[in-house]
């Protein structure tokens, strides 16, 4: 059985970093490319961040360049989202999201159960 | 980016109902788009891909269809447990996905 579980979230206060972990398990993990996505409270879904199988190939949303850092330890079959320079819009529940395509984020067919960060002060 | 819309906003409806909802795309994007289901406080689940494909393990009462701009979700007999909000999403435009807003599906 496909099991993404997030972990790492909580309150932070604007300015600081948050480090989220994504454990896969039930497929081989090196193998499919991985995302995150998030979502505001009561908002729609935001695409955050995408990275390759291997790792060589990374993509953020606009809205996270240069403040998010996403990455990956196919040895130990997680996925993690370095964030710095938090702002009170990254409050969200926080999503790894397994991808089913090949050449960049497509669509998703397996989700975790998300982690919540919130950044107030 | 493309920009997605979605109509109605939200809806009710009865079991048994058979439901519609739509998807509009700013641009055309080659049935590159995803459909979600996602129940409160839970993760989104995938229905549907390349507009019409159904998902593994997806009930058939659930399909899709559309092309260029335009893609519209059915529920042919909405059952208890469709009551969600339904998200539509692009990846034509790879990386630069984006999702449509959500329309909410309620009990009438």
């Amino acid at each position: 059985e496909v099991q993404l579980v997030e972990s790492g979230g909580g309150l932070v206060q604007p300015g600081g970093s948050l480090r989220l972990s994504c454990a896969a398990s039930g497929f081989t993990f090196s193998s499919y490319e991985m995302n995150w996505v998030r979502q505001a409270p009561g908002k729609g879904l935001e695409w955050v961040s995408y990275i390759s199988s291997s790792g060589s190939t990374i993509y953020y949303a606009d809205s996270v360049k240069g403040r998010f850092t996403i990455s990956r330890d196919n040895a130990k079959n997680s996925l993690y989202l370095q964030m710095n320079s938090l702002r009170a819009e990254d409050t969200a529940v926080y999503y790894c999201a397994r991808d089913r395509g090949y050449f960049g984020p497509e669509y998703f067919d397996y989700w975790g159960q998300g982690t919540l960060v919130t950044v107030s002060s | 980016d493309i920009q997605m819309t979605q109509s109605p906003s939200s809806l009710s409806a009865s079991v048994g109902d058979r439901v519609t909802i739509t998807c509009r795309a700013s641009q055309g994007i080659s049935n590159s788009l995803a459909w979600y289901q996602q129940k409160p406080g839970k993760a989104p689940k995938l229905l549907l891909y390349a507009a019409s494909r159904l998902e593994s393990g997806v009930p058939s009462r659930f399909s899709g269809s559309g092309s260029g701009t335009d893609y519209t979700l059915t529920i042919s007999s909405l059952q208890p447990e469709d009551f969600a909000t339904y998200y539509c999403q692009q990846y034509y435009s790879t990386p630069r996905i984006t999702f449509g807003p959500g329309t909410k599906v309620d009990i009438k």
